[in-house]
């Protein structure tokens, strides 16, 4: 069992939808949770991170964390064809000083005009 | 403000030549640095990182290697290089373990 599951997609709605992307991890010293965008031959671009349970909001953006389920979350409202990228949740446990993250697999998204 | 070089971003190269991609990062003291691979459609996997210079910690068994001649410098080299060794590099970069920022990547293709 990999220690973070995402759902590769692809997943078509569109303009204007609510788009709900979702990991589950098995590690329960997950701390930081982060949602990664990455457009087609780009680096990743951080979008939201999270510390612990809870939900944070960012415009059209929110990260939602259920640490007693271990799944996390991110909802794009009033979705826009820009959003069209793939999507990499990472976790880190945070201890010690090396910062390192798991990655999910990554969801394509296509937001259609 | 901060920000990650990378370089080339494109590279083609034959099976057993050798292989040099830079990272730098500007903006910022004694980061974190990470190199990753991600192969088509596939996500990340972490290679190195190193929390110094000449830190260096191996995530993976390859043929490849890295170093940290100085703090905000980053290199991935190999001696010979594999068709398995095609793929996209990104180098990373953090000083808090909730934050980490990739540079746009070198698109390597060994043929």
């Amino acid at each position: 069992q990999k220690e973070v599951e995402q759902d590769p997609g692809p997943l078509s709605v569109p303009e204007g939808a609510i788009v709900s992307l979702n990991c589950t991890y098995s590690n329960s010293a997950f701390q930081y949770f982060m949602w990664y965008r990455q457009y087609s031959r780009k680096g990743p671009e951080l979008l939201m991170y999270t510390y612990s349970s809870g939900n944070k909001e960012d415009g059209r953006f929110t990260a939602q964390v259920d640490k007693s389920s271990k799944y996390i979350s991110l909802f794009i409202r009033d979705s826009q064809p820009s959003d069209s990228a793939t999507y990499l949740c990472a976790m880190s446990a945070g201890s010690g000083n090396t910062g390192k993250l798991i990655f999910g697999q990554g969801t394509t998204l296509q937001v259609k005009p | 403000s901060q920000t990650i070089h990378q370089w080339p971003a494109t590279l083609v190269q034959p099976v057993g030549s050798p292989l040099s991609l830079e990272c730098t990062v500007e903006g910022t003291s004694n980061p974190n640095l990470y190199w990753y691979r991600q192969a088509a459609g596939r996500g990340l996997q972490l290679l190195f990182y190193s929390v110094g210079i000449g830190q260096i910690s191996s995530e993976v068994p390859q043929n490849l290697s890295a170093s940290r001649p100085q703090d905000r410098q980053f290199i991935l080299s190999s001696k010979k290089l594999l068709l398995s060794d095609s793929g996209f590099y990104l180098c990373a970069w953090s000083v808090l373990p909730e934050t980490q920022y990739f540079g746009p990547g070198t698109r390597l293709l060994v043929l």
